[in-house]
Parts: C-alpha cells; sequence; structure tokens
C-alpha cells in the first residue's frame, strides 16, 4: 500500500498570505490527524477529522483550519500567515479499529 | 502543561550497546503509548507500541517497558546500530480521541 503523500513539500510564503496543504491517507484509512513539528514546541496536534466532520482540535488560533473530503482527502489552511508559523506540518492517516497513526513525510512551510 | 516529559534530549551509544530513553506521563487517561523514529527530513514512523494492560512489548531489537503504577515507560534498543541514529519520541494518546501528545525528544547517535 502507498503511505500517506502530502503536498506541496516545500513552500514560501510571506507573512500576510495564506496557504493550503493537502494530505492523502494511507487507502482504507478514515482518520486524518494534523500536527505541527517546530524546533521550540516540538510536535503538537493541531485537528483531526473523521468522515468530513472535525472531531478533535487542539490549541491553536482560529487561523488554522482545516477540512475532509469524502474520498478521506484532508486539506488544512492557514490565513494571515506569520513568522511563527514556520513549521513542517505532518498529516497522519489511522484505521478507527486501531490507534495507529501513520504519519507522511510533511510539508516545510517558511514564512518570510 | 508538558504532559509527557521524556529524556534524555540526546544520547551517545556505542555499536552494539543498548539505548534507553524514558518518558513519563501524567494524564492517567492515556490508554495507547507509541514510539515513533525520525530521520532527518522525514515524517515520524511508527515503531512500536503499547497498552496499559500489558508490562513489556517486544518487536525485534526495540522493547516498551511499561509501569502503569510509576505513570512511566521506556524504549529500549539492543544491539543498536549506526542507522539507528535518528530522533525518537514518545507519545500518549487517551482512548477516547485520536489526539496524539508528545515527549519533546530523544536524538539518538550510534557511534561505529
Amino acid at each position: 500500500k502507498a503511505g500517506v503523500t502530502q503536498t506541496p513539500r516545500y513552500l514560501i510564503k510571506t507573512r500576510g498570505q495564506q496557504v493550503t496543504l493537502s494530505c492523502s491517507p494511507i487507502s482504507g484509512h478514515r482518520s486524518v490527524s494534523w500536527y505541527q513539528q517546530t524546533p521550540g514546541q516540538g510536535l503538537q496536534f493541531l485537528f483531526e477529522y473523521f468522515s468530513e466532520t472535525q472531531r478533535n482540535k487542539g490549541n491553536f488560533p482560529g487561523r488554522f483550519s482545516g477540512r475532509q473530503f469524502s474520498n478521506s482527502r484532508s486539506e488544512m489552511n492557514v490565513s494571515t500567515l506569520e513568522l511563527g508559523d514556520s513549521a513542517l506540518y505532518l498529516c497522519a492517516s489511522s484505521l478507527l479499529e486501531t490507534y495507529e497513526q501513520y504519519f507522511g513525510p510533511g510539508t516545510r512551510l517558511t514564512v518570510t | 502543561q508538558q504532559q509527557v516529559k521524556q529524556s534524555p534530549q540526546s544520547l551517545i551509544v556505542q555499536k552494539g550497546g543498548i539505548s534507553i530513553i524514558n518518558c513519563a506521563y501524567e494524564n492517567t487517561a492515556f490508554d495507547y503509548f507509541p514510539w515513533y523514529q525520525q530521520f532527518p527530513g522525514k515524517g515520524p514512523a511508527l515503531l512500536i507500541a503499547i497498552r496499559p494492560d500489558v508490562s513489556e512489548k517486544k518487536e525485534g531489537r526495540f522493547t516498551i517497558s511499561f509501569n502503569k503504577s510509576a505513570k512511566q515507560f521506556s524504549l529500549h534498543i539492543m544491539d543498536s546500530q549506526p542507522g539507528d541514529s535518528a530522533t525518537y519520541f514518545c507519545a500518549a494518546l487517551p482512548g477516547s480521541n485520536y489526539k496524539l501528545t508528545f515527549g519533546k525528544g530523544t536524538l539518538l547517535t550510534v557511534n561505529p
């Protein structure tokens, strides 16, 4: 089976812009979670989607949003980008029957 | 509030030695404890995981030891190899959702 794929892999944006990141889960996985990884804060949970519904949300401002499509693919959006949003954004997918989460390679976002 | 504390931050081991990384948690609702391995430029890869009803789980050279009363768990890497050099993260997840809480990570270096 193909793993979790994320596009794009690298992105450079300017402060104030918005960005959309995409994630395709492992085939058959219906839960998709997003995490932010930074050197200072480590890995932090953003949100989790199942069946096109956000089930859980982490402690991030409303500028961070996401959605899931009927084919389980997911997107996350960050509006009004700030320098502190520079990070590796990771997507993970899971089967409902297990707690195992499998991560994609991430999207490296740089905000200048 | 750091709910999962990981130590040490960095670890240097000789080839063939045993690498030990420790984690402690506070939230008694945590019900699933995975370990992830991350190489530079890659997403975290699930190594091994344990549930609290088991005190030890072994997969190849990797063993998790779990102490429920002390709220601690550890990863042991036997016969450490240079290819094991990576950052290791412990994590915990409550039974009620898919929100992984991560430790800060341990940078393992295995010298040849």
